[in-house]
């Protein structure tokens, strides 16, 4: 079956600009999470969706990161005014919820993001 | 200050021996650890994982154990293959569904 699938790959945009990444999770996953990860570092966790609504939103760096999951599948990671420190792979994970969650998260192949 | 450390930032080997890979923790909260292995430009991929409540789970070549007392795991291969040269994260959790918590990761090379 299909995988975490993520949009685009690839996105650089310039200091001070607004980028949305999207991130689409295995079907039937109630659990979504985003992950961001600095060269030389682990993934640092930033937000987690138990359906629609943000269940732990403790790892978001400041106010300038926001994310949203409004039909309990796709979720969208935005950050507005970006900084050059925001340059970093932003990795999106699924897993089972609901009744029995699960420990195991299931990775996308993540969004590199280049802020210039 | 991290609460999950992988000490050693590389490890290189030959085919066919063992990889022990090792990780440290620090908080006795965590209840569920895990092995993430990630290929350059790929999302980490889930390994193998262990519950607090045992110390071995084996799965093919891939076998973790726990030392709770000393707040250690480690990742053993066997026999390590050329194929399995990625990095190596080690992840916590103290809760189904909760984030995880990764190490830095080590790189692993299998050398033919």
């Amino acid at each position: 079956g299909a995988g975490v699938s993520q949009t685009p790959s690839n996105k650089v945009t310039e200091k001070g600009k607004y980028v949305e990444l999207r991130c689409d999770p295995i079907s039937g996953h109630t659990a979504l999470y985003w992950y961001r990860q600095s060269l030389g570092q682990g993934p640092e966790f930033l937000i987690y969706f138990q359906g629609t609504g943000a269940a732990d939103d403790s790892g978001l760096p400041n106010d300038r990161f926001f994310a949203v999951r409004p039909e309990g599948s796709v979720s969208t990671l935005k950050i507005q005014r970006t900084e050059r420190g925001d340059s970093a792979v932003y990795l999106c994970a699924s897993s089972l919820g609901g009744q029995g969650p699960s420990y195991e998260q299931y990775f996308g192949p993540g969004t590199r993001l280049t802020v210039t | 200050d991290q609460q999950v450390k992988q000490n050693s930032p590389s490890l290189s080997v030959q085919e066919g021996r063992i990889s022990i890979l090792n990780c440290d923790y620090t908080n006795s909260m965590f209840d569920y650890f895990l092995w993430y292995k990630k290929y350059p430009a790929e999302g980490p991929t889930f390994l193998i994982s262990i519950s607090s409540i045992k110390d071995k789970n084996e799965d093919g070549r891939f076998t973790v154990f726990l030392n709770k007392s000393a707040k250690h795991l480690s990742l053993h291969i066997v026999p390590s293959q050329p194929g399995d040269s990625a990095v190596y994260f080690c992840a916590a959790s103290w809760g189904a569904g909760t984030a995880l918590i990764f190490g830095k990761g080590t790189t692993l090379s299998v050398s033919s």
